[in-house]
């Protein structure tokens, strides 16, 4: 079962800057936040992910509120290619890790 | 250059038969997944292998079978298919470690008719 929440779907505008939220209320302690992002007929592909801290990369800032239970990816400057489907996702340890995946956010770009 | 090839890309297949989907990793990695994903519906887990050894498997149905020859392979046999396995089948790769990330392939649509 999905252990995160977040919108079905958001709308930007090309050139802004998307804060795409999510909820993981019950995360433990040693289970790491994972984005990916994946787009019709292609498997998902990660963006970024995060344990604590707030991370950057060429894709996007992960932002982490301090008590883990919610977490927000920031798209900065988005343009038509980053429309897709944003998947956060918990890394959860059962003796292996597993990737589970809920239904994401569908992000709409206009331009 | 896709560095995780899954074959084929699409295949139709009649009730009852069966079908093997084939994935190769060539990223060096020492696990793979495989997960399925239906019409309008979040990817499923399915299996995961770590150094060709079945860690976890969360699929009921013993009609999927994966099956790890080398490696960098890990294909899945299913048998006896239903119209309801329709989906899209992906496999995925990660080197173990904390820092760990999935890389995914671009899937196998499988239609039963």
């Amino acid at each position: 079962d999905a252990k995160t929440t977040q919108p079905d779907s958001m709308e930007s505008t090309e050139g802004e800057t998307v804060h795409l939220p999510c909820s993981h209320a019950t995360i433990s302690g040693n289970e790491y936040i994972y984005w990916y992002r994946q787009v019709p007929l292609q498997g998902p592909e990660y963006v970024t992910h995060g344990l604590q801290q707030n991370t950057t990369n060429s894709m996007a800032f992960l932002a982490i509120a301090s008590d883990r239970k919610s977490s927000t990816l920031i798209l900065p400057h988005v343009s038509l290619r980053d429309a897709a489907v944003y998947h956060c996702i918990l890394r959860v340890y059962t003796g292996n890790y597993k990737y589970v995946f809920g239904a994401g956010t569908r992000l709409k770009v206009i331009a | 250059d896709p560095k995780i090839i899954q074959k084929p890309k699409y295949l139709v297949a009649v009730t009852g038969s069966e079908k093997i989907l084939i994935c190769e990793q060539y990223l060096g990695h020492n696990a793979m997944y495989w997960y399925r994903q239906s019409a309008k519906k979040p990817l499923e887990f399915m299996f995961s292998y770590s150094y060709q050894k079945l860690m976890d498997n969360q699929t009921a149905s013993s009609r999927f079978q994966p099956q790890s020859s080398k490696k960098n392979h890990l294909d899945l046999q299913i048998t006896a298919l239903k119209p309801d396995d329709s989906a899209t089948y992906f496999c995925a790769s990660s080197q173990r470690s904390s820092n760990e990330r999935l890389f995914f392939g671009h899937g196998t649509k499988l239609s039963v008719l």
